[in-house]
């Protein structure tokens, strides 16, 4: 398998512009998970998707971030508009119902807000 | 609600020499517990996890961690630390078995000297 993907894996961007990042899970997992991680606030978890409805959005920070699960193999997470604090590395993750919890994690993508 | 905590942010052992990074959680019901780890420039990787069976638990790469309710601890360690283990490491704790979400503390760096 080819484990979690995310698109693009570097983005650097203008404050003001729309942002769009991506992510398609592992075949057959139920569960995803947006994560955000900054050098001050640590990994923080956005949102999550079981079975591609949102469970808990309790996470994002305001109206400006957007995510979506149209089908089981991808979700979005938008940011619109941008603003510099946005900076950070954003994760995608994972997993399956089998009761392990257990998360995979993809390999992030850098943000950049200028 | 669930949480850990993971005492020292940062901790420096000498090539070769015991690796402990300690984390403690708190959670009401029996938890699942988990440690990741992170090397540079990636994402998320799963080291081991306590679900409830052995209170031993190996992991990958020599790393094994002891589930100790009595403490509410769960401890990571590694007889003789290795300069590739240097990464961060999260502790993460589940307690509502079937949704996936998880709680991560706040990650330890480790430093190898050589």
């Amino acid at each position: 398998d080819a484990g979690v993907i995310q698109s693009p894996r570097h983005e650097v961007t203008e404050m003001g512009q729309e942002v769009t990042l991506r992510c398609k899970p592992i075949s057959g997992h139920d569960y995803l998970f947006w994560y955000r991680q900054t050098m001050m606030r640590g990994l923080e978890l956005l949102i999550y998707f079981n079975n591609n409805v949102p469970i808990d959005d309790s996470g994002m920070p305001e109206d400006r971030f957007s995510a979506k699960m149209p089908n089981a193999s991808f979700s979005t997470l938008k940011i619109q508009p941008s603003e510099p604090r946005d900076s950070a590395v954003y994760f995608c993750a994972s997993s399956s119902p089998a009761g392990t919890d257990t998360q995979y994690f993809g390999p992030g993508t850098r943000l950049t807000v200028l | 609600a669930q949480s850990v905590t993971q005492l020292g942010s940062h901790v420096s052992v000498s090539e070769g020499a015991l690796v402990l990074l300690r984390c403690n959680y708190s959670s009401s019901v029996p938890p699942y517990l988990f440690w990741y780890v992170q090397y540079p420039n990636q994402g998320l990787q799963l080291l081991l996890k306590y679900t409830s069976a052995a209170t031993l638990v190996k992991g990958i790469n020599g790393f094994e961690a002891e589930f100790k309710k009595s403490e509410t601890s769960f401890h990571l360690t590694k007889p003789s630390a290795h300069m590739s283990d240097a990464a961060e490491y999260f502790c993460a704790v589940s307690v509502n078995f079937g949704n996936e979400k998880l709680t991560f503390g706040t990650g330890t760096r480790l430093t190898i000297i050589p």
